[in-house]
């Protein structure tokens, strides 16, 4: 089966741009969920989504960050403005169903901020 | 809240060496345990749970909820298993579940 999907995989922008970044999750699989991963940090949850309702956004800065999942499969994350702190890897990750345990991972897409 | 420690930034062996990689977690439940590895220019993938309590390409992990740890063991290191390797941890129910939480991160070099 295809893996998760993402673009683009690089994005350079100044500080007070905006940026959007595209998932393409396994078919069929349910849960999808964005982390932010800085350089030497581990992955950091930003956002889950349960077919297209957010279940958990807790992490989410959402006076800049936002996210949508609409029809439940493909979903973006788009930084408005973006800053300088935001620089990292944005992985999409999705699960198959509820009682599945494992998350399969996108490439990422590596952000720099100028 | 939970929070998985890492320790070791960087660890190196040689070839044939024995490895730990060390993981402690700290979570008011009953959690789920994972090790994930990123190769070298690959995606972050899933090595072992630690409810299935297998062997994955001669790692195990044993949880110990009295020292509340989730260390990573392999007796032979080979050089294939130069790697950067992430404890993480998940909540095993509500809405969020299977949320994970990672450490951050151990960069492990298997030198020939």
């Amino acid at each position: 089966e295809a893996g998760v999907a993402q673009s683009p995989r690089y994005k350079i922008i100044e500080k007070r741009q905006s940026v959007a970044f595209w998932c393409n999750p396994i078919s069929g699989h349910a849960t999808l969920y964005w982390y932010q991963q800085i350089l030497g940090q581990g992955p950091k949850l930003l956002i889950q989504f349960q077919n297209n309702g957010v279940v958990d956004d807790s992490q989410l800065p959402k006076d800049r960050f936002s996210a949508e999942r609409l029809k439940g499969v493909d979903s973006t994350l788009k930084i408005q403005p973006a800053k300088l702190e935001d620089s990292a890897v944005y992985l999409c990750a999705s699960r198959q169903k509820r009682d599945s345990y494992e998350q399969y991972f996108g490439p990422g897409t590596r952000l720099t901020v100028t | 809240a939970q929070r998985v420690t890492q320790p070791e930034k960087l660890l190196s062996v040689f070839k044939g060496a024995p490895v730990e990689l060390k993981c402690n977690y700290s979570y008011s439940g009953s959690p789920e345990l994972f090790w994930y590895v990123q190769y070298s220019r690959q995606r972050l993938q899933l090595l072992l749970r630690h409810i299935s309590r297998e062997s994955i390409k001669g790692f195990t992990a044993d949880l110990n909820k009295g020292e509340t740890s989730f260390h990573l063991k392999k007796p032979f290191a080979q050089e294939e298993d130069s790697a950067m390797y992430y404890c993480a941890l998940s909540n095993a129910g509500g809405t969020s579940y299977g949320k994970l939480t990672f450490g951050q991160g151990t960069i492990l070099t298997v030198h020939p």
